[in-house]
């Protein structure tokens, strides 16, 4: 059972190109989650999507886009990439219920050069 | 104020020993309560879910929460090595999005 897979899981990038982070999930749940994680700061969303078809700003969208492509798989696009963005990202699935909390991905360690 | 407080550590206790880990937050429209578990350099990993007042026990880990205080916390009973990590603790957001919100979470180091 797969769960939550990521690609790629490492990834080094220099200032003002453009990449796109990869999830998809096994489980069929309907929310799926794109969160970075930098010292300090602990987990940000950045963006969601609540359903198939719907997607919503986080915390901190600016410079990101994502793409929920069907139920199972939902990308995170950097158009251009900053150092800021230098961080690791996961993706996260859930199902609607209450008492039901995320999966993780493993992780993308992305470095902005 | 930050939506979820947890002191960032570390908490250092001996191996054997209670740990207790303590988180507030603000949404008092939250229902459900969440800890996750950290290993360095891995993903989180759930290992407690809480939705009423009082206790929840689950092996080694009881989680508390008192909605009135706003406050959950988790215990560690009889700490290992392996405990050590960063625990997080995640209240969904009211509403239905299912967000969670992190805290910062705690760092455990349990020496043997």
């Amino acid at each position: 059972n797969a769960g939550v897979t990521q690609t790629p899981k490492f990834q080094v990038l220099k200032t003002g190109q453009s990449m796109t982070l990869q999830c998809a999930q096994d489980m069929n749940h309907n929310s799926m989650y794109w969160y970075r994680q930098d010292p300090g700061m602990g987990l940000r969303l950045i963006y969601y999507s609540a359903s198939e078809g719907t997607t919503d700003k986080g915390e901190v969208p600016n410079g990101y886009n994502v793409s929920r492509l069907n139920k199972r798989e939902f990308s995170l696009r950097l158009e251009s990439a900053a150092p800021s963005q230098t961080s690791v990202y996961f993706c996260a699935s859930s199902a609607a219920f209450e008492s039901y909390g995320y999966t993780f991905g493993s992780g993308t360690r992305l470095t902005v050069v | 104020q930050k939506e979820v407080e947890q002191n960032s550590g570390p908490l250092s206790v001996p191996e054997g020993a209670i740990a207790s880990l303590n988180c507030t937050y603000s949404d008092r429209g939250s229902q459900s309560f969440f800890w996750y578990r950290q290993y360095s350099g891995k993903s989180p990993e759930l290992i407690m879910f809480i939705y009423s007042n009082g206790d929840k026990e689950d092996g080694r880990f009881t989680a508390q929460l008192n909605k009135a205080s706003q406050y959950v916390s988790l215990l560690i009973r009889d700490s290992q090595p392996s405990d050590s990590a960063t625990y997080l603790c995640a209240p969904r957001a009211q509403g239905n999005t299912g967000k969670l919100i992190f805290g910062q979470g705690t760092t455990l180091q349990v020496k043997p």
